[in-house]
């Protein structure tokens, strides 16, 4: 099963501030995805990736940059944090040709 | 579009209570669905509980099943007799091989009371 770590697991941030949150996986999976989950709304896609320096637009991207530098690794960018971005953010991957996707333990955000 | 409804929680139940949390599909472009339950428990990311990919298929999984049902555009998760162990957060969900992405429902929050 794969393997897909978050970092860090909790950020405090003020308005305006930046911050970047870190997605890890270790077996390979081409797709790699950033979820918001919030009460009322399950979650909702950020940005998605298939592979290294590819970005693809998802449901809810304004405020969000994200980059993906190896097949393991996916950043996700807030440049200018606002109290609407506080919320529980998932990191998840899958291969090619499956349609299971494998998730982090997620990243508790909190801007001020 | 594509989405998932299912039952608003929290869902609150007496241990050894049976379970179900309602799901119903929209799948305007994908012609075959594959449909999923994933948990998430409490601290812990998403996981699998179940999928079914044909219509007309029952997946079971830790005690849960849950039916794929084309005529009604259903998929309700079941339990005959839950445990404390099993609150966590139930999310239903809907893909295909050919799409690059699930579409999620909201989630709904189970308590097992003791």
């Amino acid at each position: 099963e794969a393997a897909v770590t978050q970092s860090p697991r909790n950020k405090v941030t003020v308005t305006g501030g930046n911050v970047t949150l870190s997605c890890r996986q270790t077996n390979s999976h081409n797709y790699m995805y950033w979820y918001r989950q919030d009460t009322g709304h399950g979650l909702r896609l950020i940005h998605y990736s298939y592979g290294a320096g590819n970005l693809q637009i998802g449901d809810v991207p304004d405020g969000y940059k994200a980059t993906r530098t190896t097949q393991e690794d996916f950043f996700l960018l807030l440049e200018l944090a606002s109290p609407s971005q506080t919320s529980l953010y998932f990191c998840a991957s899958r291969d090619w040709g499956e349609d299971t996707q494998y998730f982090g333990p997620g990243t508790r955000l909190l801007v001020l | 579009g594509d989405s998932v409804t299912q039952t608003e929680g929290p869902v609150t139940v007496s241990e050894s209570e049976s379970l179900i949390i309602n799901c119903t599909y929209s799948a305007t472009s994908i012609a075959y669905p594959n449909l999923f339950w994933y948990v998430r428990y409490p601290g812990e990311g998403l996981q699998l509980l179940l999928k079914v990919i044909t219509a007309g298929q029952k997946g079971s999984s830790r005690g849960f099943e849950a039916t794929y049902n084309k005529e009604t555009t259903s998929f309700h998760l079941q339990k005959a007799s839950v445990q404390e162990s099993d609150s966590a957060v139930y999310y239903c969900a809907l893909g295909a091989h050919s799409n690059n992405r699930i579409f999620f429902g909201d989630g709904t929050q189970l308590v097992v009371k003791p």
